[in-house]
């Protein structure tokens, strides 16, 4: 089946620095990129939807200046959390999809978690 | 517009149990049903899914049927393990762009 990988797996910052998120699909091409995010025993929020080559659409709620979203190819977007701040600490995942429709299978990445202290 | 309701937990089971985790969702058009399984300190694994009404989706023994007349795709398997103990996720798909709809999860204990 298709992979996709995060990296990092985990990542601790100081507040008020930024981190780089990267997803990339392994073994096929992803028009479309989903960034979510799981607070403790939650379920996922989706954060934002990316196209290769285009801007980001962000859910309502979301920062789009802090979350920054950028999908430069078609096996990788990056989410950038500027100015972390601990309330920003939390499980980060991607998923990618072939087609960009909803109703296609996503593949999800094994996640990042974040601490921001 | 689209939502999904999965059973409240958490869930704690005895070795060998029988599990059921209900999900009913509501939906424009008819949607692909997922369950995903996140094991502690992991992303989302695809457990099994069905894409039209009727259709049962299977794999590690658990199982899951789409049933459109009562909008559920509920998961179950008949004997559960320790190694089963994780949270699920029932998802459907909807028919608008990005519109992912996701169940709030069950967590599932299975104790020796």
């Amino acid at each position: 089946g298709a992979v996709v990988s995060q990296h990092p797996s985990r990542v601790i910052c100081k507040s008020g620095t930024s981190v780089k998120i990267e997803c990339r699909s392994l073994d096929f091409q992803a028009t479309t990129m989903f960034w979510y995010r799981q607070f403790p025993k939650q379920s996922l929020m989706l954060m934002a939807t990316s196209n290769e080559g285009s801007k980001a659409t962000y859910e309502q709620g979301v920062e789009k200046d802090k979350f920054l979203i950028n999908h430069a190819s078609l096996t990788l977007s990056t989410l950038t959390v500027t100015s972390a701040h601990p309330e920003d600490s939390s499980f980060y995942i991607c998923s990618a999809s072939i087609t960009g429709l909803a109703y296609n299978e996503q593949f999800f990445g094994p996640g990042t978690r974040l601490t921001v202290l | 517009g689209d939502s999904v309701t999965q059973m409240e937990g958490p869930v704690t089971l005895s070795e060998e149990a029988f599990l059921t985790i209900n999900c009913t969702y509501t939906a424009t058009g008819y949607p692909s049903l997922f369950w995903y399984v996140q094991y502690p300190g992991e992303g989302l694994q695809l457990l099994l899914k069905a894409t039209k009404a009727d259709d049962k989706g299977s794999n590690k023994g658990f199982e899951a049927t789409y049933r459109k007349e009562t909008t559920s795709f509920h998961l179950e398997k008949g004997s559960v393990q320790v190694s089963d103990s994780a949270v699920y996720f029932c998802r459907a798909g909807g028919t608008s762009y990005g519109k992912l709809t996701f169940g709030q999860g069950t967590i599932l204990t299975v104790h020796p």
